[in-house]
């Protein structure tokens, strides 16, 4: 199966500021790599996912960055915000089959005033 | 926007007890998961369907867990009997197909064991 490593486990930036988090896998064959934001109490949310195809993918302030060389990816927040304040996970497919994700063990990020 | 509905939200139950938790995915949605989150990790995967048949129990503890989803739409999760060590956010997700990796989480049940 995959196995995936995600850095920092907390991150705390001043707002305005960048943040980013870095995760690991193991399987070449890992096509799909998502990125989750979990807020206190909620669900886990789907926010931003890039595919093996292209390197890099934004959506307004956030952006993921894939380096199938060196089997890592990399979420960017730009202009952090409050809300932005939350546990981010990352996953790849679980090659053992089916349609299985592998989490990362989460980054909790705070923004601060 | 269509979501996963879970319930209870919240169930503290005594060990040696049963409970049940609850999940309506996505309509269409023919992939259902389980996962047990413990606080400060990320999910992991108890069970998998694809529409009534699992794909994936693996990691599920059949010696006190159940799932089935038997017309293909909602699904139960039995612990039977509950132990210390259960207590955890347990989370349902709802994936279009079985090609696909998009995966759509429902509000989890907050289980505490006393």
């Amino acid at each position: 199966g995959e196995n995936v490593e995600q850095h920092p486990s907390t991150l705390s930036v001043q707002e305005g500021d960048s943040a980013v988090i870095k995760c690991t896998y193991s399987d070449s064959a890992s096509n799909y790599f998502p990125w989750y934001k979990q807020e206190l109490g909620k669900r886990p949310q789907l926010i931003i996912d890039i595919r093996s195809n292209v390197g890099e993918k934004k959506d307004q302030r956030i952006a993921v960055t894939l380096n199938k060389t060196a089997k890592h990816f990399s979420l960017h927040i730009t202009e952090t915000q409050p809300e932005d304040s939350a546990v981010y996970f990352c996953a790849a497919p679980n090659t053992g089959g089916g349609n299985k994700l592998t989490f990362g063990t989460g980054t909790q990020l705070k923004v601060e005033l | 926007e269509a979501e996963v509905a879970q319930s209870p939200r919240y169930k503290i139950t005594e060990k040696s007890q049963a409970v049940a938790f609850w999940c309506d995915p996505i309509s269409g949605h023919a992939t259902l998961y389980w996962y047990r989150q413990i606080l400060g990790q990320g999910p992991e995967l108890l069970v998998q369907f694809q529409d009534e048949s699992v794909v994936d129990d693996s990691q599920l503890p059949k010696d006190r867990f159940s799932a089935e989803r038997l017309k293909g739409v909602d699904s139960t999760l039995k612990i039977q009997p509950a132990e210390l060590g259960d207590s955890a956010m347990y989370l349902c997700a709802s994936s279009p197909g079985q090609f696909s990796y998009e995966q759509y989480f429902g509000p989890g049940t907050r289980l505490t064991v006393t």
